[in-house]
């Protein structure tokens, strides 16, 4: 069975910062992996999806990269800001992207 | 588009209860997904429905819980009887057709209290 760890569990960094969240799993076999971001009270919001078959991928001040043979996901936000924060969740897609498992996510703060 | 749109946003129900979630997809999307968000157990995949049709309900937790999409633009999660334990946020995210692992697109959620 899938698992997906994120850490660290929460983050607290001034605003300006680039910072790094993890993600990592523990069967290789994926089909793609998503990172979300959620708002307190909210629903979740696909900020970057990376197919199985790439190593990364840019959104602005977001890259998120993939290395399956390690099992590691990493998100890098550049150039922090306040409105960045939320808690940041990946979710690794198996059964050709349908069955996500998601992990317990990473609170971030920034402060201005 | 108005986005996945859910509804109630907030139920508070007694023991015993049944309770009705509803959601409508993005028009054009045909994969419909149901979740469940704990701070326990974080988010759990309930069931998923490709065109209408269940495809995989190994999430559903218990017999009390049922799901139907009656067409492409209306699905329900019924929960009957409620427990308190069935507390949580109830998600509902649906994705358009590809080659398979399009991005999901989540609705805001209800939030289901059960006394």
């Amino acid at each position: 069975k899938q698992e997906v760890t994120q850490i660290p569990a929460a983050l607290s960094v001034p605003e300006g910062e680039n910072l790094v969240l993890n993600c990592s799993f523990t069967d290789s076999a994926i089909y793609n992996l998503q990172w979300f971001r959620q708002d307190p009270g909210k629903g979740l919001t696909s900020l970057l999806l990376i197919q199985s078959s790439q190593r990364e991928q840019t959104s602005g001040r977001l890259n998120a990269s993939l290395d399956k043979s390690s099992g590691r996901s990493t998100l890098y936000i550049a150039a922090s800001q306040p409105g960045d924060s939320a808690t940041y969740l990946c979710a690794v897609g198996d059964n050709a992207g349908n069955m996500l498992t998601f992990g317990g996510g990473t609170r971030l703060m920034v402060k201005p | 588009d108005a986005g996945v749109i859910q509804s109630p946003r907030h139920e508070v129900t007694e023991m015993g209860q049944e309770v009705t979630l509803r959601c409508k997809p993005i028009s054009g999307h045909d994969y419909l997904f149901w979740y469940r968000q704990t701070m326990m157990r974080g988010l759990e995949l309930l069931i998923y429905f490709n065109n209408n049709v269940p495809i995989d309900d190994s999430g559903m937790p218990e017999d009390r819980f049922s799901a139907k999409m009656p067409n492409a633009s209306f699905s329900t999660l019924k929960i009957q009887p409620s427990e308190p334990r069935d507390s949580a946020v109830y998600f509902c995210a649906s994705s358009r057709p590809g080659t398979g692992g399009e991005k999901l697109f989540f609705g805001s959620g209800t939030q289901l209290s059960v006394l």
